[in-house]
């Protein structure tokens, strides 16, 4: 089973408002990923977690904070966004591998979720 | 620097052509891994293949065919007989490794096929 879950699908916000984003896997990855993508755009990496704990930002910008729970579920916490936000945002998450001490390649991504900030 | 050109930004097709999406990547790694992924409108990024560089075996799945040729840096991809399910935006992806996080995308190719 290669799925990863992600709620909501849409959502539209405020400038103002706080939201957050969910994403959980169920593969038993221990590496997951935070992408953002705007229209006809690859996607961006913005963060990456590893064994729960952040270990890359992609200097994305504070009113962006991710949270790791725990090994299946990452969030990521809007505030005061602004309209040039307005983006998919993708999860995705990969195996670690213990013999090479980093990340094995193939990247599993979840459906995303349509922001839009007014 | 690495560097992944998808050159096409769209093609159209008419149903059951074939057709080739095209991938020229840049690394002066000498082990690496190369990616398709497919996107359609909904929004997922689908898994479609890996290769890694050692690896210049080509590779049949069903009616989609990779060709890897280190040669000339390029990892293409075929759909033969397409259908209108096939239509969706594909991306290239370069990751080197070891133990490497990033991917490195191309642009993406918007594959177009009409009924």
């Amino acid at each position: 089973d290669t799925e990863v879950t992600q709620t909501p699908k849409h959502l539209v916000m405020g400038m103002t408002n706080k939201k957050s984003l969910k994403c959980e896997q169920h593969m038993g990855h221990r590496a997951m990923y935070w992408y953002k993508q705007k229209a006809k755009k690859p996607p961006e990496l913005m963060f990456v977690y590893s064994y729960e704990k952040l270990s890359i930002n992609e200097s994305v910008p504070s009113r962006f904070s991710p949270e790791c729970p725990n090994s299946s579920l990452l969030n990521l916490h809007l505030h005061a966004l602004q309209p040039e936000d307005s983006a998919l945002y993708l999860c995705a998450s990969s195996q670690k591998s213990e013999l090479l001490a980093g990340f094995l390649d193939t990247q599993y991504f979840g459906p995303g979720t349509r922001l839009t900030v007014l | 620097a690495q560097k992944v050109t998808q050159a096409q930004t769209e093609i159209s097709v008419v149903e059951k052509e074939d057709v080739t999406l095209d991938c020229v990547y840049e690394t002066r790694d000498t082990t690496y891994y190369l990616f398709w992924y497919k996107q359609p409108p909904s929004g997922e990024l689908v898994f479609l293949i890996r290769r890694n560089s050692f690896d210049e075996q080509n590779e049949i799945s069903g009616r989609y065919s990779w060709n890897f040729q280190k040669s000339t840096s390029s990892f293409n991809f075929t759909i033969t007989a397409s259908q209108v399910v096939d239509s969706a935006v594909y991306f290239c992806a370069l990751s080197p490794l070891p133990g490497t996080y990033k991917y490195i995308f191309g642009t993406g190719t918007r594959l177009k096929v009409l009924a």
